[in-house]
This record gives C-alpha cells, structure tokens and sequence, in this order.
C-alpha cells in the first residue's frame, strides 16, 4: 500500500519558521519526483514546490521563492520543505504528491496556520 | 505563467446525468493536462494525466479530451460519488497551474 504520511504542521506567529516532512512508504521513493502542493481553507489547489529524484533540482512557486527550501533523504524515504519567513498567506494544508507532473499518490496533509 | 480557467463553477446535475467540465489554458499546455477529483476532508485523487489517459483504477465513466488551450472532463453518467470539486492542472510549463475548481452538485 502507498502510504505518504505528512508531519510538522501547526500553529506559528507571522515571520517563523516550519520544517514539514512526508514519510513515504509502498512504492519505489527512488523513482519518483516529489512535489508539495498546498491549499488555503476554502480555496484551491496551489503548486508550492518540487524535487527531482536526486534531488539536484528544484522548483519553487514565487510565492515561496527565496522562503522555502525542498530537500529529499533517498536513504530514509523522506521529504522536507522548510519554510522560513511564514505569512498570514501561507496558512494551508500542504500535501504531499509524488510526482511532478500528474501526482497520482497524495498524502493526507498536514495543516499549517500563520497567525499575524 | 499558465493560467487555467474552468467553467462551470458550479454544474448542478442529477445521477444519471452527463456532467461536461471545461478548462482552458491561456497558452498551450500541449496535452500535458490533468484532472482531480476532490471531496471534502480529502486530497486530491488522479483521474487524468495527458489530457486523456485514465489512472489506474479510474472508472470508464470518466474521460478527458483536448490539447493546446481547451480541454474537456466528461462523466457518462453521474454517480452519487462523483458529487465533489474538480480541478484541472497543466504541467507543460513552470509554474504548474491549477484551474480553480468546478463544484458539481446534486442538483
């Protein structure tokens, strides 16, 4: 069973920092480009950023440019996006997606709130 | 940047009922095209990729046409499952864009 568990949500003032990451599990990590896609409460889907598979690339959304930072830890399975610098805007639920392109495996998400 | 436009917002129909959603790009996303389906409290599912290629696991009733600018998810028949949000999303150009969602409703 494909299983991408998310962890590190929560709650933070305006101007801190969140380390997210995704636990992956049932599928070939290796494989597979991985991508985090967030939505704000009662919005839509936004593209946030994706890794490649060795991880020496990387794409960020403008919105995040110069704020985040998506890294990959092959031997352990595991993605991570740190956010630094958090805006009201940011509050989203941000799940995880392998994939850079059609992402057919999501995690469940894991909530993040920006209070000012 | 892509921008993708769907339309309706919100189709209101009844099970049984073809529903037709539609989505356009502002410049050519080629066929690099996809649909989700989202209920609420859920993520995302994969029903499209390449404009038209089922996923795995995806029922029939479900089919995805078009290239370049235009693109069309279509449900033969709705089933009462299928009342949820849906997004299109091109992956041809960086940034990857999503359409804002078409609700369909149980009319």
């Amino acid at each position: 069973e494909v299983l991408l568990v998310e962890s590190g949500g929560g709650s933070v003032q305006r101007g801190g920092s969140l380390r997210l990451s995704c636990a992956a599990s049932g599928f070939t990590f290796t494989n597979y480009a991985m991508s985090w896609v967030r939505q704000a409460p009662g919005k839509g889907l936004e593209w946030v950023s994706s890794i490649s598979v060795s991880g020496a690339s990387t794409y960020y959304a403008d919105s995040v440019k110069g704020r985040f930072i998506l890294s990959r830890d092959n031997s352990k399975n595991t993605l991570n996006l740190q956010m630094d610098s958090l805006r009201a805007e940011d509050t989203a639920m941000y799940y995880c997606a392998a994939g850079t392109g059609a992402r057919g495996y999501w995690g469940q998400g894991t909530l993040v709130s920006v209070s000012s | 940047e892509i921008v993708m436009t769907q339309s309706p917002a919100t189709l209101s129909a009844s099970p049984g009922e073809r529903a037709t959603l539609s989505c356009w790009a502002s410049q050519s996303a080629s066929r690099s095209l996809a649909w989700y389906q989202q209920k609420p409290g859920q993520a995302p599912r994969l029903l499209i990729y390449g404009a038209s290629i089922r996923a795995a696991g995806i029922p029939a009733r479900f089919s995805g046409s078009g290239s370049e600018t235009e693109f069309t998810l279509t449900i033969s028949s709705l089933q009462s499952e299928d009342f949820a949000v849906y997004y299109c999303q091109q992956y041809n150009n960086w940034p990857q864009t999503f359409g804002q969602g078409t609700k369909v409703e149980i009319k």
